[in-house]
């Protein structure tokens, strides 16, 4: 058990809909990270937030928003979902927001758009 | 664009041989490179990681070669167990980034035959 928690564990809905994947990360980690996993691009980086403000965007689509709030937990939120955002997504944490310090992934969201 | 390319895409060893999962990069300001360990249903899992100023790193079972100028990294799991049975992500960033995200390799599904 990393320490990050992800809610939901899974979530089906529908094309046109909009979700909401909350993150809490581990007792004392300032940087919350928010990845996609799917069969056809990998696993990639989508944004980062250091205590409350973005520090790092990565391709993240427009219809996707994130914020980290004062408590550190972090949401990021999909709308206009399409058949292809289909896919895990994960949210890992690491204590500082920047360097090589280890970020630990939580054990994700299933997001399935019928 | 793919910054970080890993082979092979599955792997099948007996016990106790050597798994190679090989890595290459193409972005020179990457300098710090980890591996992940996925199993179903979970979140990836730092297995071990290393800078570019030593050329091999060693933890138990795994060791990760680094080749600089060629650009490339891999890792050797040794005296493979069928525990070791899961999916392995090479990744790089840039530590002296304001932020920093990990760019994934596609993954290497290795299975360890009893």
């Amino acid at each position: 058990d990393s320490g990050v928690t992800q809610t939901p564990k899974h979530l089906i809905t529908a094309t046109g809909q909009r979700v909401t994947l909350r993150c809490s990360p581990r007792s004392g980690d300032l940087s919350v990270y928010w990845y996609q996993q799917s069969l056809d691009q990998g696993l990639q980086f989508l944004i980062q937030y250091y205590n409350g403000e973005e520090r790092a965007k990565g391709n993240i689509l427009e219809r996707f928003s994130a914020q980290q709030f004062p408590d550190l937990h972090s949401e990021l939120n999909l709308s206009s979902l399409e058949l292809g955002d289909s896919a895990l997504y994960f949210c890992a944490s690491s204590p500082l927001g920047s360097g090589d310090n280890e970020q630990f992934f939580g054990p994700g969201t299933r997001l399935t758009v019928l | 664009q793919q910054q970080v390319k890993q082979s092979p895409q599955s792997l099948i060893v007996q016990k106790g041989g050597i798994s190679i999962i090989n890595c290459a990069y193409e972005n020179t300001a990457f300098d710090y490179f980890p591996w992940y360990q996925q199993f179903p249903g979970k979140g990836p899992a730092l297995l071990i990681a290393i800078r570019p100023d030593v050329s091999e790193k060693k933890e138990g079972r795994f060791t990760i070669s680094f080749n600089k100028s060629a650009k490339q990294f891999s890792l050797h799991i040794m005296d493979s167990q069928p525990g070791d049975s899961a999916t392995y992500f090479c990744a790089a960033s840039i530590s002296n980034e304001a932020g920093n995200m990990l760019t994934f390799g596609g993954g290497t599904r290795l299975m360890v035959k009893p």
